[in-house]
């Protein structure tokens, strides 16, 4: 199957700093990213769909001011947790959709992200 | 709109035996179904997938799964688990082509020997 890397895989930082997360698709380009939240012993709740070259969907809820995404290339989106307060801890999983008859989507290791 | 339920948040099971891990969902169109698995720490595998075609579909590690339309279920199942299948499992539906799904809670498989 194929590859999508995330990094990086865990991150510390401090309440009130910004931390990005790149997604990238290794060996396919994927047209449409997903980014996901996972909390502890839940199930994954999309938080947007990337699009590359135009503007992320969002789901309803999550704050497009406070978590930015961006779909720079057909290999690479980066999400971008602004402010990030002890809330924000979280597992953030992408994924990368490769369509057409595949319909499948290819899921990187996960970012685990604490803030203190 | 579409839903999923998994009906097991957990499933014990002794190694070799047969195991059933229930999905149904809800969609008012045609949908894509799959499963997933996760083990601790990681992103997410597909088992399997329906699409089209046959309902009885066979996924990796040993896994199948069959879509039954009038009951809307698409169940996973195994024969014979081994200890290296304790994990997270997901189902998910997806009405389009173009991705986007929607996760079931989520069952925990443990296998003890």
């Amino acid at each position: 199957g194929a590859v999508v890397s995330q990094h990086p895989s865990r991150v510390i930082c401090k309440s009130g700093t910004s931390v990005k997360i790149e997604c990238r698709s290794l060996d396919f380009q994927a047209t449409t990213m997903f980014w996901y939240r996972q909390f502890p012993k839940q199930s994954l709740m999309l938080m947007a769909t990337s699009n590359e070259g135009s503007k992320a969907t969002y789901e309803q809820g999550v704050e497009k001011d406070k978590f930015l995404i961006n779909h720079a290339s057909l290999t690479l989106s980066t999400l971008t947790v602004t402010s990030a307060h002890p809330e924000d801890s979280s597992f953030y999983i992408c994924s990368a959709f490769r369509g057409a008859a595949l319909n499948e989507q290819f899921f990187g290791p996960g970012t685990r992200l604490t803030v203190l | 709109a579409q839903s999923v339920t998994q009906l097991d948040s957990q499933v014990p099971v002794f190694e070799e035996a047969p195991v059933e891990l229930r999905c149904n969902y809800s969609s008012s169109v045609s949908v894509y179904l799959f499963w997933y698995v996760q083990y601790p720490n990681q992103g997410l595998q597909l088992l399997l997938k329906y699409l089209s075609g046959s309902t009885l579909v066979k996924g990796i590690n040993g896994f199948e799964a069959e879509f039954n339309k009038s009951q809307t279920s698409f169940h996973l199942r195994k024969p014979s688990v081994h200890i290296s299948d304790t994990a997270e499992y997901f189902c998910a539906v997806s009405n389009s082509d173009a991705g986007k799904s929607t996760f079931g809670d989520g069952t925990t498989l443990t296998v003890k020997p």
